[in-house]
């Protein structure tokens, strides 16, 4: 089946550390996302990248870092700078070039000790 | 700045009855529109999109959507509503910038029995 897989479901970060979130799809896809949801504030783009090797900001980059060496694969790392990060991550995928419909996983729930 | 727009922060509709969800977006030109449906705790799944072309979209689990340039609208419709359509919804769209989606607050939406 393809699909867009986000592992793992509940994650918990103590203070001053980093975590990261996987993110891997197998459709092909060459754009990936990252957002971040709030109960009431809807989705917040955090990171996102159109090709391999190369990503952009979005709104809420702070606090956040990504890597994009596979085509597959968009792991986003939650830093200690990121003050409030209990939310629910949730990644993204589409065809890039002109295919803006995104794909969505089943999402990550980051909780703070 | 693009802002899309759900009025309704949350509506509770009978089983059986027909249901509206209104989403007003924020640009003139023609935007890409999509509707997304989340259950608690998971990712969002696409209901339909409008990229262009005939006005009224038609998606899954008998829901339809119709744009409407002139008031900047893309309300969603289902004729029946069932006690599974309990869920948040989410419009959203984009102008190929990247494809970033800009996503409404969401609206939640109960059926009583």
């Amino acid at each position: 089946d393809g699909g867009i897989t986000q592992s793992p479901k509940y994650l918990f970060r103590k203070e001053g550390q980093n975590v990261t979130l996987s993110c891997e799809q197998n459709l092909n896809h060459d754009a990936m996302y990252w957002y971040r949801q709030d109960p009431g504030q809807g989705l917040r783009l955090i990171y996102y990248s159109q090709i391999v090797n190369d990503f952009q900001k979005g709104d809420i980059a702070e606090g956040y870092s990504v890597s994009r060496e596979k085509k597959e694969s968009f792991p986003l790392t939650v830093t200690s700078a990121q003050k409030n990060p209990t939310a629910f991550y949730l990644c993204a995928s589409s065809g890039g070039q002109g295919q803006e419909t995104q794909y969505f996983g089943p999402g990550t729930r980051l909780l703070v000790l | 700045a693009q802002s899309v727009t759900q009025p309704d922060i949350h509506i509770t509709v009978s089983e059986g009855a027909s249901l509206e969800l209104r989403c007003n977006y924020s640009y003139g030109a023609t935007p890409y529109l999509f509707w997304y449906v989340q259950s608690p705790g998971q990712g969002l799944q696409l209901l339909l999109k409008y990229f262009s072309g005939d006005t009224l979209v038609q998606g899954i689990k008998g829901f339809e959507a119709e744009f409407k340039r002139s008031q900047s609208s893309f309300n969603l419709r289902k004729p029946s509503v069932h006690w599974s359509d309990a869920a948040e919804y989410f419009c959203a769209e984009t102008y190929n910038q990247g494809g970033k989606l800009i996503f409404g607050q969401g609206t939640e939406l109960s059926v009583k029995p």
